[in-house]
């Protein structure tokens, strides 16, 4: 079945500093691929995706390539702010006839220190 | 527009208890999900939804988990008898025909 995997955090930066966040998944088919914030106290949102193979999603400064060669799609950011503290979810969907449900990775703490 | 909401936002119940979580997705938004999210999980696909038509039940976990949407709008997710390992953080999410899901806040479950 499909899974995905992230690293493990939390991972703690200081501001300005450069963020990587590290995917990988494991798919049968073609899926797309989502990484989804969760910031203290609110819902899940959308950060950015990427549908198909050498696609960049990017939003908010952060960016992400959809690497079929290595079935990765890394999150990074060049210089995060305090406001980027969160949980990033790392996910992927395929199969339009099973309405295109996620899979999610477990997630990643982020704590930017001023 | 408003987005997704779930009510209650928090229920505690009592071991063998049933209790009823509600999710109102986006306004016409044909496809609603359903996840559970335990602690320091990610999110764990339940249940999905087309209009009214249930067609991926796959992820409940026991038969003490039943989902509804009658009406193709809002849905229900009931769960029977809860047990303590049925504490979590219940994800309601809608879309349109495009693929992004739009979430609501969770409802957050305690069984004790």
């Amino acid at each position: 079945g499909n899974s995905v995997t992230q690293m493990e955090g939390p991972v703690t930066l200081s501001e300005e500093a450069f963020l990587t966040i590290n995917c990988t998944y494991t798919a049968t088919g073609y899926p797309s691929l989502f990484w989804y914030v969760q910031y203290p106290g609110e819902g899940l949102q959308l950060l950015l995706k990427a549908t198909k193979a050498d696609d960049k999603g990017s939003n908010k400064g952060f960016e992400a390539t959809y690497r079929k060669e290595t079935t990765s799609f890394h999150l990074e950011k060049g210089s995060v702010q305090v406001s980027d503290s969160a949980v990033y979810f790392c996910a992927l969907s395929e199969s339009k006839a099973a309405g295109n449900k996620l899979t999610f990775g477990g997630g990643t703490r982020v704590l930017v220190k001023p | 527009g408003a987005g997704v909401s779930q009510s209650p936002r928090y229920k505690v119940a009592k071991r063998g208890q049933d209790v009823a979580l509600r999710c109102d997705p986006i306004s016409g938004h044909v496809s609603l999900f359903w996840y559970q999210q335990a602690l320091g999980q990610g999110p764990e696909f339940l249940t999905y939804f087309q209009n009214e038509a249930q067609l991926d039940k796959s992820g409940l976990p026991s038969d003490r988990f039943f989902a509804e949407r009658p009406e193709g709008s809002v849905s229900t997710l009931k769960i029977q008898r809860t047990q303590q390992e049925d504490s979590a953080v219940y994800l309601c999410a809608s879309s349109s025909r495009s693929e992004t899901q739009y979430f609501g806040p969770g409802t957050r479950l305690l069984v004790l």
